[in-house]
């Protein structure tokens, strides 16, 4: 089955400055790559995602890269703010099969 | 958008008695549906797949006569955990997507189980 890992575990930045959170994926018919936000005791929250014919994708502060050759893909956050803390989990999955292979979450802090 | 309700939002039982949580997709019908276990700074497991009209299925490692599943309506999914037992203590959480191939997953709010 898919397996997913996820770097750094901990991740702190000085407000205003960019954050990027790292995953590799192990199955290459994998094409669906989202990215879910979780403050403490919440449900995860779809923050972005991407889809394997696509290698970018932003919206506003938030972007992901995806490098499907060397099967890893990556979430930018550029002047993050305080409300950016949170623990981020990137996912990934098989279009048409919703089941979803989890990262193992980033715990970012932004410093003020 | 899709919002997917989950209840109890927390649950405090005895040892040894069962929990059923309830998971209802309120604006769209979902055929399938997935729970969730999430130990505390850990991620997200995926435990079963939940079909409407048929029988689940359960992720390995995952004991199906403990966690009973039933999706007996495209807008209802439940779970009951049996016999309760402290090491059932975690964050679950279900999960639906509207139909279309396209659309992405929503959460529940999650259920915060304590076992004494």
């Amino acid at each position: 089955g898919e397996n997913v890992e996820q770097h750094p575990s901990t991740l702190s930045v000085q407000e205003g400055d960019s954050a990027v959170i790292k995953c590799t994926y192990s199955d290459s018919a994998s094409n669906y790559f989202p990215w879910y936000k979780q403050e403490l005791g919440k449900r995860p929250q779809l923050i972005i995602d991407i889809r394997s014919n696509v290698g970018e994708k932003k919206d506003q502060r938030i972007a992901v890269t995806l490098n499907k050759t060397a099967k890893h893909f990556s979430l930018h956050i550029t002047e993050t703010q305080p409300e950016d803390s949170a623990v981020y989990f990137c996912a990934a999955s098989i279009s048409g099969n919703e089941k979803l292979t989890f990262g193992t979450g980033t715990r970012l802090t932004i410093i003020p | 958008g899709a919002v997917v309700s989950q209840h109890p939002s927390w649950v405090i039982c005895k040892s040894g008695t069962s929990v059923k949580i309830e998971c209802r997709s309120l604006d769209f019908q979902a055929t399938t549906m997935f729970w969730y276990r999430q130990f505390p700074k850990q991620s997200l497991m995926l435990m079963a797949t939940s079909n409407e009209g048929s029988k689940a299925t359960y992720e390995q490692g995952v004991e199906k006569d403990k966690f009973l599943i039933n999706h007996a309506s495209l807008t209802l999914s439940t779970l009951t955990v049996t016999s309760a037992h402290p090491e059932d203590s975690s964050f679950y959480i279900c999960s639906a997507r509207d139909a279309g191939e396209r659309s992405p997953l929503h959460f529940g709010n999650g259920t915060r189980l304590t076992v004494t």
